[in-house]
């Protein structure tokens, strides 16, 4: 199963854009690579996924390099309330179901006033 | 929609008693999760579920621990004996697998266990 690596701390100016990297050199064809975020300790909150495109919601963009082995998860206009933790995951279905899911430590994102 | 359901909240119990987690995950979904999330060892997948059967329980840490889930509305997680490293937030996450493969895990609010 494809593993990610992120940096574990990173401080954005509120305003400014933050740019969370994630590696996911192992990461196979059919994978997704999928962004969550934890506000301090509630459940984790989906935030955007892609396969191999740039993806772009009302939270945030998506970038995936070509290679799909690292990707770039940007707040465009940081907000102190975007202070949390922010998971990068990589994941697919196989046969029966199943479906392997692993959080790593994730960035520490805190916003400054 | 509710979105996903987790009682009780919080649980305080004693070393050696049965501890019982509940979860009402959001309908129409077809996978649904359970979490633990510890500050040494992050978030933590236990065990998950497709159309109500058990799917991969390789994350469950011991005998002491099960889960059920015995129809679509509907799951439990026991720990019979509980013990003091035991003490954690566990969550519960359902999703609706897309056709196009993906699928977002929404997540319930957790349960605070400790252990005492």
């Amino acid at each position: 199963d494809a593993k990610t690596t992120q940096p574990p701390s990173m401080d954005c100016a509120e305003g400014r854009a933050a740019n969370l990297p994630c590696n996911h050199s192992t990461i196979s064809g059919n994978e997704y690579v999928y962004w969550y975020r934890q506000i301090h300790s509630q459940g984790p909150q989906y935030i955007i996924h892609g396969l191999k495109n740039n993806e772009t919601n009302e939270m945030a963009s998506l970038i995936i390099t070509e290679d799909r082995k690292s990707s770039t998860l940007i707040l465009p206009h940081a907000t102190l309330r975007d202070t949390a933790v922010y998971y990068c995951i990589v994941s697919a279905f196989y046969s029966g179901g199943y479906q392997k899911v692993t959080f790593g430590t994730g960035t520490k994102l805190q916003v400054i006033p | 929609d509710a979105g996903v359901i987790q009682s009780p909240r919080h649980e305080v119990t004693e070393m050696g008693q049965e501890v019982t987690l509940r979860c009402k995950p959001i309908s129409g979904h077809d996978y649904l999760f359970w979490y633990r999330q510890t500050m040494m060892r992050g978030l933590e997948l236990l065990i998950y579920f497709n159309n109500n059967v058990p799917i991969d329980d390789s994350g469950m840490p011991e005998d002491r621990f099960s889960a059920k889930m015995p129809n679509a509305s509907f799951s439990n997680l026991k720990i019979q004996p509980s013990e003091p490293r035991d003490s954690a937030v566990y969550f519960c996450a359902s999703s609706l697998r897309a056709r196009t493969g993906y699928n977002e895990q929404f997540f319930g609010p957790g349960t605070r266990l400790t252990v005492l």
